[in-house]
């Protein structure tokens, strides 16, 4: 069973671009979840996914957006970039969102704004 | 709110060496609690889970006993390995409104020398 996809590995854009990052779950399972891991915050949720809903959102601005497709693909979006949301974006995937199921977790996505 | 705190390190050790990483939670009744490793350039992997009180996970030499009267979650190894060089992350997965959602500790370098 092929694991959690993410694309683009790595990405660089400027301040006020925005970005659009790809997370592929594992094949069957419904639920996406997103993390920015950066070494001064550490690990933190920004959102959830399950069945194309939004079921649970971090603290984190607007400009931090998602979405899920039919099939269970989500997309991220960070508009108006600044230089602090530069960070590694993880997406984990699970069969649905109860709390003792396993998250497998993707490569991340490394995003360096400059 | 739900929350986690572990030792931080950098832990350095050698080879043989008998390894303990504390992690104690702060959680409304008894989560499910985890530990994760992250190798270098990749995402987390679970490590091992304990689902209720007294419990104990382990996995590849690793365990942590779910201890509520104390609310920790202690890893430890007895001889751990160069290869065993990672972070490791302490996590509970939130309940009710949060359920699913996963609250890390800021992880913890381990350096093993040969």
């Amino acid at each position: 069973k092929a694991g959690v996809t993410q694309t683009p590995r790595y990405l660089i854009k400027t301040r006020g671009q925005q970005v659009t990052l790809s997370c592929s779950p594992i094949s069957g399972h419904r639920s996406v979840s997103w993390y920015q891991q950066t070494p001064g915050q550490g690990l933190q949720f920004l959102f959830e996914y399950f069945s194309e809903t939004q079921r649970n959102k971090g603290n984190f601005p607007g400009r931090f957006s998602g979405r899920q497709f039919s099939n269970s693909r989500s997309e991220m979006n960070v508009s108006t970039l600044e230089l602090g949301d530069s960070a590694l974006y993880l997406c984990a995937s699970s069969s649905n969102p109860g709390s003792d199921n396993e998250q497998f977790f993707g490569p991340g996505t490394r995003l360096t704004v400059l | 709110g739900d929350s986690v705190t572990q030792m931080e390190g950098p832990v350095t050790l050698s080879e043989e060496a008998f390894l303990t990483i504390n992690c104690t939670y702060t959680a409304t009744g008894y989560p499910s609690l985890f530990w994760y490793v992250q190798y270098p350039g990749e995402g987390l992997q679970l490590l091992l889970k304990a689902t209720k009180a007294d419990d104990k996970g382990s996995n590849k030499g690793f365990e942590a006993t779910y201890r509520k009267e104390t609310t920790s979650f202690h890893l430890e190894k007895g001889s751990v390995q160069v290869s065993d060089s990672a972070v490791y992350f302490c996590a509970l997965v939130g309940r009710g409104s949060t359920l699913g959602r996963l609250y890390f500790g800021r992880g913890t370098q381990l350096t093993v020398w040969p």
